[in-house]
C-alpha cells in the first residue's frame, strides 16, 4: 500500500442495503476524513476524526458511520442505503498538528457509489 | 452566497497560454490548498498556502490574506492540465471550506 487507498472503487447497491466502504493510510497521519462529490457542489465533510479512538461529525452526517479503532483504517457505513446517498465519495488524510507542513491533504481514488 | 467560490467555472484554452484560476473566500482562514481532479481521477494536492507565493514546475499559486484571494497560474499550459480545479480553505476552527470547482479544457 502507498498512501491512501479505498475500496471498492464502485458499487451498485439496492436501497435498504448495508454498504461499508474501507479507507486505509500507511503514512500513519493522524486526521482522515469522508467527502463526499456531488455534481454542481463542493466536497462535503461527513464525518472526520483527529485521532485513533475519536471522530467527529461532518457537515452532512445523516445516515452514516464511521469508526477509527486504528491509526490506519476510518471505514464508512451506510446503515440502511438510500437514492440520496448516490455520489462518489472520498477518504482523505493529513498529519495533524502546527508546523508548516501539516495539514497537506492526501485523497484517495475515490469510490462510486450508485444506489437504486 | 458560498463561503468559497471560484472564478470561471469553466475555462478553455488552447495549448500554450497563460492561465489563472481565482479563487475569493470570505472567511478567516489558517490556510489555502489547491487540488486537482482529473476527469474519473482521483484529487491531488497541488499546493498548501498561508502566504505568498508558491512554485512548482509550471504552477504557481499565490494568496493575498487582507483581500481574501488566491489565484492559481498555470505557464506554458498542455492538454495533460487539462482537469477540474479545487480551492479550499480551512478556517480557523480547522474546518476545510471547498469550492465547486474550475473545469480547464486546454486544447492541442
Amino acid at each position: 500500500i502507498a498512501g491512501i487507498t479505498q475500496a471498492p472503487t464502485s458499487q451498485i447497491l439496492a436501497a435498504g442495503r448495508r454498504m461499508t466502504l474501507r479507507c486505509t493510510q500507511d503514512m500513519r497521519h493522524n486526521a482522515m476524513y469522508w467527502y463526499r462529490q456531488d455534481l454542481g457542489l463542493g466536497l462535503r465533510l461527513i464525518h472526520y476524526s483527529n485521532t485513533a479512538g475519536t471522530t467527529g461529525k461532518g457537515e452532512v452526517p445523516d445516515g452514516y458511520s464511521v469508526s477509527r479503532a486504528n491509526t490506519d483504517d476510518f471505514p464508512l457505513t451506510l446503515a440502511s442505503a438510500v437514492p440520496s446517498q448516490t455520489s462518489v465519495y472520498f477518504c482523505a488524510s493529513s498529519r495533524a498538528g502546527t508546523g508548516s507542513n501539516t495539514g497537506e491533504l492526501f485523497f484517495g481514488e475515490g469510490s462510486r457509489l450508485t444506489v437504486l | 452566497k458560498n463561503e468559497v467560490e471560484q472564478s470561471p467555472q469553466n475555462l478553455t484554452a488552447q495549448e500554450g497560454e497563460f492561465i489563472t484560476i481565482n479563487c475569493s473566500y470570505s472567511v478567516g482562514i489558517s490556510a489555502l490548498h489547491w487540488l486537482q481532479q482529473h476527469p474519473g481521477g482521483g484529487i491531488v494536492s497541488l499546493f498548501m498556502l498561508s502566504s505568498g507565493k508558491k512554485k512548482h514546475g509550471r504552477l504557481i499559486a499565490t494568496i493575498n490574506i487582507q483581500e481574501k484571494h488566491s489565484s492559481l497560474h498555470i505557464t506554458a499550459s498542455h492538454p495533460r492540465d487539462s482537469a477540474v480545479y479545487i480551492c479550499a480553505v480551512r478556517g480557523n476552527t480547522d474546518k476545510l471550506i471547498f469550492g465547486t470547482g474550475t473545469r480547464l479544457q486546454v486544447f492541442p
